[in-house]
């Protein structure tokens, strides 16, 4: 099974600032996922982020507002930019189980509250 | 694109209780589905998955959910619920090469 780390694992933020978050995964994965999760809500799929190439966007999200780098097969990072307090939710990374049929392990998660 | 629905998002049950959770799912192809569960302050982990042969799933800590195909769902089920299984609980599905999930039933188990 696969470990995967977050940082930060909360944070409050202004409104107007942008927040970039880390995600780890202690082996090389091909695809890593971006998840959003409003509160009382489930989880959405912002973008999957391949390395060596563009991340892909599911609709609703754009790069502008959402920049993802993945630079190596380990590691990616999502940004929050422009900052509002519907921004407010729980970010998860996930990445694909070796050997698995589809399925994904996640991080413990992102907590992000725009004030 | 596929889509779940869970239903009854808050669940509240005594101990030794039976529990089912609904999910039904909306997808043309092979379909990959799961169960994740969040224990409060953890990580979202995998509950039990079903890809192909007996529709009977069995997963951790007691669960299981059954596949049927021709009412596209995919229940969850525990015979008898424990305190610790107070969680929010996940209905997923794998199409189009990504996961789409329900919005979840939060379960709250009395001792």
């Amino acid at each position: 099974s696969a470990v995967i780390s977050q940082k930060p694992s909360r944070d409050i933020c202004q409104r107007g600032t942008s927040l970039t978050i880390q995600c780890q995964v202690d082996s090389q994965v091909t695809m890593m996922f971006w998840y959003r999760q409003q509160p009382g809500q489930s989880l959405t799929l912002i973008a999957t982020a391949n390395q060596g190439s563009e991340a892909t966007y599911e609709s609703g999200f754009v790069i502008d507002k959402f920049p993802i780098s993945r630079p190596n097969l380990t590691f990616s990072t999502l940004t929050v930019s422009n900052m509002s307090p519907e921004d407010s939710s729980i970010y998860l990374c996930s990445a694909p189980v070796a050997g698995g049929y589809n399925e994904q392990f996640f991080g413990p998660g992102t907590r992000l509250t725009v004030l | 694109a596929q889509s779940v629905s869970q239903h009854n998002h808050h669940v509240i049950l005594s101990e030794a209780a039976s529990l089912e959770l609904g999910c039904n799912y909306s997808y043309g192809g092979t379909v990959n589905l799961f169960w994740y569960v969040q224990y409060p302050g953890q990580h979202l982990q995998l509950l039990l998955k079903y890809f192909s042969g007996d529709p009977l799933v069995k997963g951790i800590k007691g669960f299981e959910a059954e596949f049927i195909k021709s009412k596209f769902s995919f229940n969850l089920r525990k015979p008898s619920v424990q305190w610790s299984d107070t969680a929010e609980y996940f209905c997923a599905v794998y199409g189009n090469n990504r996961l789409a999930f329900g919005k979840g039933n939060q379960v709250v188990v009395i001792p």
